[in-house]
């Protein structure tokens, strides 16, 4: 299972919105509608932002959203704030009981 | 607060074994399936295997990196979790972490232990 594809790096400026890509396949992203967000920052471990591709955890600010669209998911950071700034990695289901992760995109508030 | 604290981490030599523990409390611990992801330093997650509940009669999986080699378990009655490692490589030097499955999702996660794999 080969890890879903995430741009290594965004940036954006304090208040202006930023996307984050994930790409897969027919096998994972675009075949269930089990994408989940995460967001790591540095020495600290992951936390859930997203699930099941737009939903978010209680306590996660709606700054942050999530869409899918055939083999690409996506997350969305609205006004940017500089606590924002971490690693963001992308989770698929890819069937089998079997799931796969993006490389990680480190997000900078400029 | 529902937790998981993760127990076990070291040095170990190539070929040899680990045992790493997972330690909840503050949720249904024997409701829930937990997972075990790695990281090793400076690079992305990786999907170690999961064990799921009583309910759906604690079935295991794992990733094809790791399956034959490591072996997930339980002790509803510890509330504990457990990865044990067998026949370890240089690659399975990582963070390992235990987080709960929600939803095919990971809501919580412990802090991490390092195991590192050299001679």
């Amino acid at each position: 299972q080969s890890a879903l594809t995430q741009p290594p790096s965004a940036s954006g400026s304090p208040g202006q919105s930023v996307t984050i890509s994930c790409t897969g396949t027919s096998s994972d992203v675009g075949g269930y509608s089990y994408v989940s967000w995460y967001q790591q920052h540095p020495g600290k471990a992951p936390k859930l932002i997203i699930y099941e591709v737009s939903k978010r955890p209680s306590g996660v600010p709606d700054r942050f959203s999530g869409s899918k669209s055939g083999y690409t998911a996506s997350l969305t950071v609205s006004g940017l704030q500089a606590e924002d700034e971490a690693d963001y990695y992308c989770c698929s289901y890819a069937g089998s009981n079997n799931f796969v992760f993006g490389g990680g995109t480190k997000l900078t508030v400029l | 607060e529902a937790q998981l604290v993760e127990s076990g981490g070291g040095l170990v030599q190539p070929g040899g074994s680990q045992k790493l523990s997972c330690a909840a409390s503050g949720f249904i611990f024997s409701g829930s399936a937990i997972l075990w992801v790695r990281q090793a330093s400076g690079k992305g997650l990786e999907w170690v295997g999961r064990i799921r509940s009583k309910r759906n009669n604690y079935a295991t999986e794992y990733a094809a990196s790791v399956k034959g080699r490591f072996t997930i378990s339980r002790d509803d009655s510890e509330n504990t979790a457990y990865l044990q490692m067998n026949s370890l490589k240089t690659e399975d030097t990582a963070i390992y972490y235990c987080t709960r499955g929600l939803e095919l999702a990971f809501d919580i996660w412990g802090q991490g232990t390092v195991v590192t794999v050299s001679s």
